[in-house]
């Protein structure tokens, strides 16, 4: 069965603290992997990845990928209050369309 | 650039009743997705189309639900009767069907069955 799965689930930090979800999947014919952040509303794209071992990078946020072990990770550093979020990983996987399978989600808050 | 556009926003209704929710996707998208999110089953896709044709419906829960695509820009997605447990969050998402690119998504509609 295919599946994506994230850890932590949920996470408590300080502003100033960097933290690293983490991301490992299993499915038929990998693609690439995303990174999504939801707020309240809507999930917001972050990164794609498709290669491994090639570092994105946004600001204070990166993410990698390694096809070999079959997870990414997702490094916030200096978090601020407005980083938090749920942080969703989803694949590609499958034939064409982009169809994605999602991850449950790490819930960050980040205290002051 | 519009986004996704859902509508409604919230919807409180009764159960038995009919629920239709709308989207309009990016223009330009030509595959759009239809989400149901819940605490304890996170992120679930529905059904997806390409070029308004409906390509996978296994995530459509009974046959109580049904979604249609009429053209580019419109989308429904309805619950006859509804049911309590359909109390959720739905999305809906549209991208191009080249190769590996974002879904975009919109603001979701809150459904909440009494």
């Amino acid at each position: 069965e295919d599946k994506v799965v994230q850890s932590p689930l949920s996470l408590v930090v300080h502003e100033g603290d960097t933290v690293t979800l983490n991301c490992s999947y299993e499915v038929t014919n990998f693609r690439s992997l995303l990174w999504y952040k939801q707020e309240k509303k809507a999930p917001t794209f972050l990164f794609m990845l498709t290669s491994s071992g090639i570092e994105k990078k946004s600001g204070r946020l990166s993410s990698i990928l390694d096809k070999k072990e079959l997870f990414s990770i997702l490094n916030i550093t200096a978090t601020q209050t407005g980083d938090s979020a749920v942080y969703l990983c989803a694949v590609f996987y499958g034939g064409g369309y982009n169809k994605l399978i999602f991850g449950a989600g790490t819930r960050l808050a980040v205290h002051p | 650039d519009a986004g996704v556009i859902q509508s409604p926003r919230h919807e409180v209704t009764e159960m038995g009743q009919e629920v239709t929710l709308r989207c309009k996707p990016i223009s330009g998208h030509n595959s759009l997705f239809w989400y149901r999110q819940t605490m304890m089953r996170g992120l679930e896709l529905l059904i997806y189309f390409n070029n308004n044709v409906p390509i996978d419906d296994s995530g459509m829960p009974e046959d109580r639900f049904s979604a249609k695509m009429p053209n580019a820009s419109f989308s429904t997605l309805k619950i006859q009767p509804s049911e309590p447990r359909d109390s959720a969050v739905y999305f809906c998402a549209s991208s191009s069907d080249i190769a590996n690119q974002p879904q975009h998504f919109g603001d979701g509609t809150r459904l909440s069955i009494l």
